[in-house]
Order: C-alpha cells, then sequence, then structure tokens
C-alpha cells in the first residue's frame, strides 16, 4: 500500500529536551511538508522540501530543524529553542500538480 | 499575501439535511483550490480539488464545490448529510505546480440525529 507513515502517533518529551518525528513515504513524491496543528489555528506550515538536499522555511519555522537526505524521508526535530512545542504534527507529500497526501499524524507532549 | 477565509468555526446540520460549508481565497495568480476533512486525531484526506475547466467539481462521499470567480469563494455542497460526516474540514489554495497550501483555520461539522 502506497502513502505516509509518522511515528510515532503519540510522543512525549520532558521540556528542554529535543526529539525528532519520523515521516516517510513511498509514493515516490518529491515535494514534502511538515505543518503543526493547534486548536482553531488552521494548519500552519513549517518547512518544505520540494527535492533531496534541499529545503525552505514556512511560516513558523522557528524552534525547528529539517533533514532531506533520502526522496521518501523528511524528519522534523523540535529543538529546544521551540517556546510552545505541545501540539499535533503533520506529514504531507505531493504530486508535481501540487495536491497534498497527508500522514496520520504525531501529537507531541511537552511535559 | 494569500489567504483563506471559513467564517464558520462551527455549524450543526440534522442529519439527512443539506450542508454548505464557506470558503473565500484571496490569491494573485490562478488559484488551485482544495476541501480536505479531518476526523478527530487523523491526518487530512482530500474530498475535492479544483485547477481549471468546469467550475463545479465532484468528489468523494458526495461531495461537490461550486468556484466562483468573481466571488472568491469555492464553497462544499452536499445534498444529504450522514452522522459519518462529523468531522472538521479545511479549504485551502496554492498554485499549481510544486506549491505551498494556505489553508483556513477549518470548519467543524456537528450531525445531529
Amino acid at each position: 500500500d502506497g502513502g505516509i507513515t509518522q511515528s510515532p502517533k503519540y510522543l512525549f518529551r520532558k521540556e528542554g529536551q529535543n526529539v525528532t518525528l519520523s515521516c516517510e513515504q513511498n509514493l515516490n513524491h518529491d515535494a514534502m511538508y511538515w505543518y503543526r496543528q493547534d486548536p482553531g489555528q488552521g494548519l500552519r506550515l513549517i518547512y518544505y522540501s520540494q527535492i533531496v538536499n534541499d529545503f525552505q522555511k514556512g511560516d513558523i519555522a522557528e524552534g525547528y530543524s529539517v533533514s532531506r537526505e533520502k526522496k521518501e524521508s523528511f524528519p522534523l526535530t523540535v529543538t529546544s529553542a521551540q517556546k510552545n512545542p505541545t501540539a499535533f504534527y503533520l506529514c504531507a507529500s505531493s504530486t508535481s500538480g501540487g495536491e497534498q497526501f497527508f500522514g496520520p499524524g504525531t501529537r507531541l507532549t511537552v511535559l | 499575501a494569500q489567504s483563506v477565509t471559513q467564517p464558520d468555526i462551527h455549524i450543526t446540520v440534522s442529519e439527512g439535511a443539506s450542508l454548505e460549508l464557506r470558503c473565500n481565497y484571496s490569491y494573485g495568480a490562478t488559484p488551485y483550490l482544495f476541501w480536505y476533512v479531518q476526523s478527530p486525531g487523523q491526518g487530512l484526506q482530500l474530498l475535492l480539488k479544483y485547477f481549471s475547466g468546469d467550475t463545479l467539481v465532484q468528489g468523494i462521499k458526495g461531495f461537490e464545490a461550486e468556484f466562483k470567480r468573481s466571488q472568491s469563494s469555492f464553497n462544499l455542497r452536499k445534498p444529504s448529510v450522514h452522522w459519518s460526516d462529523a468531522a472538521e474540514y479545511f479549504c485551502a489554495v496554492g498554485a499549481y505546480g510544486y506549491s505551498t497550501l494556505t489553508f483556513g483555520k477549518g470548519t467543524m461539522l456537528l450531525v445531529s440525529p
């Protein structure tokens, strides 16, 4: 089955610790995206990558970092510099036409 | 700057009744428009999309949407709502190709018996 996987589904971390969220796709899509979702805020773009070894900041990149070493993988690191990291994180990939497909999400709770 | 407005935060509809969710957008070029649906704690699923052609587009689960350029709107409709349609709905706009999308803040649909 082709799709996007995100792991883990739930993640708990202590304040001040960095944490990495996994995103893998087997759709052979070139572009991948990370969004943050908070209640009543919709989706806000953190980072995106259109090709391997290249990525751009989105609207709320501060306190986050990414890498894109392989086409199928786009991990997101939430660093200790992110002031309010507790949120639902969604990964997506897109076709050349622009239609985005989403993973099931990771809920991060910082204690 | 591009933006999407979904004026209704919550909408309650009786099961079997018709539904219309509103979406207004601001975009400088030819817009590529989407509607997505999200169940609690899940990812987003694409309902339908519009880039060009017939301004009335059909999607999955019996949904349709109409693009009205003069009103900068892309409203989502369904003639008869089922209890399983209760979810949050997001409208999004972007450009055709490798482009970022701008999402509205969502409309939560509640379905009453």
